[in-house]
Parts: C-alpha cells; sequence; structure tokens
C-alpha cells in the first residue's frame, strides 16, 4: 500500500469546518483512500472512502486532487466529540484480506 | 443495528495464564480480522478470517497465540501461557466482504488485555 503524509496535530473551533489533509504522492491507479478515526479508548471508526470522487457522506466529506497525489477530509462542523486521531490510509480494494496499517495520524483537538 | 461487540471489556490476569477474547462480528459480515494495539502505537494485524477459515496467520506473533472462528460468526482469540508483553488492547473488526466493494472495516469496542 503507499505511504501517506499527515500532520501530526490540528486544533479547530468547535462549530467549524475541520478540513485534515493527507498526501499520498504515490498512489496507484487501483488503490483507494480511506479515513478512518480512533477517539481515545475506543476502537477505530470507519468515517468515509473514494477513488477518484469526491464522497460525503453523513458524517465527512472526502475531496480528492485530480491527480490523486492528496486529499482533504472534510468535518463540516466539527463538535467537542470529534476530537481524535485522524487516520488516512491508501490500500487496494482487490486484495482479499487486506489489514488495515495506520500510520502516525493527525491528533484533531476541537476546542469550544 | 448491532455493531461489533467483544469480550471481555478488560481481562487482567497473571503471567503463565492462559487466555480467550471473543469476538462477535456484524451479522452477515463474511471476513473478520484481529488486531492488536499497544499503549500509544498503532494497529498491529494478528489474522483474519474469511468464513471460517484463516487464509492468512502470517501477524500471529508467537505459536502461543491462535484464533478460531465457527459458524461463518463467533471468534475466539486464545492466548496460552500469556507473558507481560501481550499487555495491549486486542481489537477486532469485520467487513462485509473482504475485497471489493462493502470492504471497509468496522471495529469492535476491544478487550484490555493486562498481564501482570
Amino acid at each position: 500500500d503507499a505511504k501517506t503524509t499527515q500532520p501530526t496535530s490540528m486544533d479547530c473551533a468547535e462549530g467549524r469546518a475541520a478540513n485534515l489533509p493527507c498526501n499520498h504522492s504515490t498512489i496507484s491507479g487501483n488503490e483507494y483512500v480511506y479515513w478512518y478515526r480512533q477517539i481515545h479508548s475506543q476502537g477505530p471508526q470507519y468515517i468515509i472512502h473514494g477513488l477518484k470522487n469526491n464522497e460525503t457522506n453523513e458524517m465527512a466529506s472526502l475531496i480528492i486532487t485530480e491527480d490523486r497525489k492528496s486529499s482533504t477530509l472534510i468535518l463540516p462542523h466539527a463538535t467537542l466529540r470529534d476530537t481524535a486521531v485522524y487516520y488516512c490510509i491508501v490500500r487496494s480494494n482487490n486484495n482479499a484480506g487486506n489489514m488495515l496499517t495506520f500510520g502516525g495520524g493527525t491528533r484533531l483537538m476541537v476546542k469550544p | 443495528g448491532a455493531g461489533v461487540s467483544q469480550s471481555p471489556s478488560n481481562k487482567v490476569t497473571e503471567k503463565g495464564k492462559d487466555v480467550e477474547l471473543r469476538c462477535d462480528p456484524i451479522s452477515g459480515h463474511t471476513a473478520l480480522y484481529w488486531y492488536r494495539q499497544s499503549l500509544g502505537q498503532g494497529l498491529e494485524f494478528l489474522i483474519y478470517f474469511q468464513g471460517n477459515s484463516a487464509p492468512d496467520k502470517s501477524g500471529l506473533p508467537s505459536d502461543r497465540f491462535s484464533a478460531e472462528r465457527t459458524g461463518g460468526s463467533v471468534s475466539t482469540l486464545t492466548i496460552q501461557r500469556t507473558q507481560q508483553e501481550d499487555s495491549a488492547v486486542y481489537l477486532c473488526a469485520s467487513s462485509l466482504v473482504t475485497s471489493g466493494r462493502g470492504n471497509e472495516q468496522f471495529f469492535g469496542p476491544g478487550t484490555r488485555l493486562t498481564v501482570l
């Protein structure tokens, strides 16, 4: 799987949009971008994933650049409960049993 | 609907004892994964199941670790003769399929194992 690079930490004011960047310049054509988060003392939580088109669900939006070398996860109205470590992962959807490998992630702190 | 559940949530044991950790995946999910996470560390893959079979056991740290899955549902991870370095949070995840659409993994809350 391609390597990803994320900032170590970010702060966001409650109610504002949180924009979390991820670089994946070595991504290959069949690799998807996945985002998970892990709130303290909980298991990781799936957020969203995409290939090349922008995606939106009830939790977040995923914006992928045209060259697919970077992406941004957007939490439109961050709440205190969104404080967590956010992991950007690049993986192929074609490999059976492809386990997840988390890097360092971005520690997002949502402040009142 | 119900998510992935794990039991016990916490387990404290003495060095040398055996422990058994249980995972109930989301109903209908064919794939099941075991990971562990040491304090402040990332996920370490242990093993995954497709149905009842485990095609990839490469992540098991030693022969003291074993896992099984019966009926394509519940899985148990067994650690024999526990050591202090086995202390970690053991996480279970399940997915509808292992590849293609629907392979996003959903995690349980984990079992925190402490070996004294």
